[in-house]
């Protein structure tokens, strides 16, 4: 167990709907990251928190955000989703920045139909 | 620009046989890290490994080892003796100093067939 919790493990949803993906990081990382694992995209990076504050931008779509909340806690969210955004959503943590060991959660199966 | 090829898509072996995952980077910085992850089955990402750019040791932890060489940009994974549980994707990964992230290569499908 990596310490990093994601829920839901799983999400069924419809073309053209908004989901909210929720990560818990381990106790004590500051840093939280968002990734997608895609089968023709392979895994790439989202979005980067550090304490509250976006801190680094990847290839995430003007239709998805996120935020990291006092509490440290984050959420992903995907809105107006089509077919193609249906993939494995993982959030990583990390102390400090990604150089220092990033543990990833389980990961969202996210399935849009 | 960051870039990690694994080159071997997929790798499939005998149960007790050594299995070498091979990963070459590219990267214009001279300071950076790599990492290892696996993914098994079950679909989790499990850190393995990092090395940062300025170590080039070997490292040995029980059956697996990494070895990186700077003169070939590679850092590749070896499972001595390989078990069925080792089967997963590997993951090899690159994070230039002040990148914040993570740029993962394709990943290698390793089979261990009992």
């Amino acid at each position: 167990d990596s310490g990093v919790t994601q829920t839901p493990k799983h999400l069924i949803t419809a073309t053209g709907q908004r989901v909210t993906l929720r990560c818990s990081p381990r106790s004590g990382d500051l840093s939280v990251y968002w990734y997608q694992q895609s089968l023709d995209q392979g895994l790439q990076f989202l979005i980067q928190y550090y304490n509250g504050e976006e801190r680094a931008k990847g290839n995430i779509l003007e239709r998805f955000s996120a935020q990291q909340f006092p509490d440290l806690h984050s959420e992903l969210n995907l809105s107006s989703l089509e077919l193609g955004d249906s993939a494995l959503y993982f959030c990583a943590s990390s102390v400090v920045g990604v150089h220092t060991e990033a543990f990833f959660g389980q990961g969202t199966r996210l399935t849009v139909v | 620009a960051q870039k990690v090829t694994q080159a071997q898509t997929e790798i499939s072996v005998v149960e007790k046989e050594d299995v070498t995952l091979d990963c070459v980077y590219e990267t214009r910085d001279t300071t950076y890290y790599l990492f290892w992850y696996k993914q098994p089955p079950s679909g989790e990402l499990v850190f393995l490994i990092r090395r940062n750019s300025f170590d080039e040791q070997n490292e040995i932890s029980g059956r697996y080892s990494w070895n990186f060489q700077k003169s070939t940009s590679s850092f590749n994974f070896t499972i001595t003796a390989s078990q069925v549980v080792d089967s997963a994707v590997y993951f090899c990964a690159l994070s230039e100093e002040g990148a914040q992230k993570l740029v993962f290569g394709q990943g290698t499908r390793l089979t261990i067939n009992p």
